[in-house]
């Protein structure tokens, strides 16, 4: 089945302990994005990847980092975390065009 | 400001009835629009794309693009209680860079039987 499978599906973690959402696609897809979701913010991006090794921030960038190592990998990293950073969280990927994008099932981060 | 601009809501309507969904959106320029539809606890899925003015329809669906006036907008007809959902616009702002999507913050549509 194809699918984007964000682990894990609930996080609780305290201010500052590092902690890596994972997303990993099956379907060999050239992009892939990570976004947080808000009440009241909607959907906001905070970094893409546009191929292996290539990865830009979007418009929350402050606190995170990513990789992409492969093509079908696309880890979230809070090197340190702080409540404001508690969120839903999603992973996404596209064939190629931006905007036809496919989500993972979300991870609810609460950050203590 | 780089910005996609939706009502909250909510939209009730009727089932049976037409529901309309609007987004402006910032950049002039802009050549994609997606509209996503997330039911409540769920991802978001992506229901219609449109990248050129006028219409395109896709069953129930239809979305509508006006680039002059900078509007996006996504009728749904026949409403059924089914489509009671939060319905997202998303724009590849060309001020945002070639590989960035923005949304908007999404207008919660409730059909009532």
């Amino acid at each position: 089945e194809a699918q984007v499978t964000q682990n894990p599906r609930y996080l609780i973690t305290v201010t500052g302990k590092k902690l890596t959402v994972t997303c990993s696609q099956n379907m060999n897809h050239e992009y892939m994005s990570w976004y947080r979701q808000d009440p009241g913010l909607g959907l906001r991006q905070i970094y893409y990847s546009m191929n292996v090794e290539v990865t830009d921030k979007g418009d929350v960038p402050e606190g995170y980092k990513v990789s992409r190592k492969e093509k079908r990998n696309f880890p979230l990293i809070l090197e340190s975390p702080s409540p404001n950073q508690t969120s839903l969280y999603f992973c996404a990927s596209s064939p190629g065009t931006v905007g036809k994008l496919f989500f993972g099932s979300g991870t609810q981060l609460s950050v203590l | 400001q780089k910005e996609v601009e939706q009502n909250s809501g909510p939209l009730s309507v009727p089932e049976g009835a037409i529901a309309s969904l609007n987004c402006t959106y910032s950049d002039r320029g802009s050549q994609s629009f997606f509209w996503y539809r997330q039911y409540s606890g769920k991802s978001p899925e992506l229901i219609m794309f449109i990248y050129s003015n006028g219409d395109k329809e896709d069953g129930r669906f239809t979305a509508q693009l006006n680039k002059a006036s900078q509007y996006v907008s996504l009728l749904i007809r026949d409403s059924q209680p089914s489509d009671s959902a939060t319905y997202l616009c998303a724009v590849n702002l060309i001020g945002a860079g070639s590989y960035q999507l923005t949304f908007g913050k999404g207008t919660k549509l409730s059909v009532i039987p």
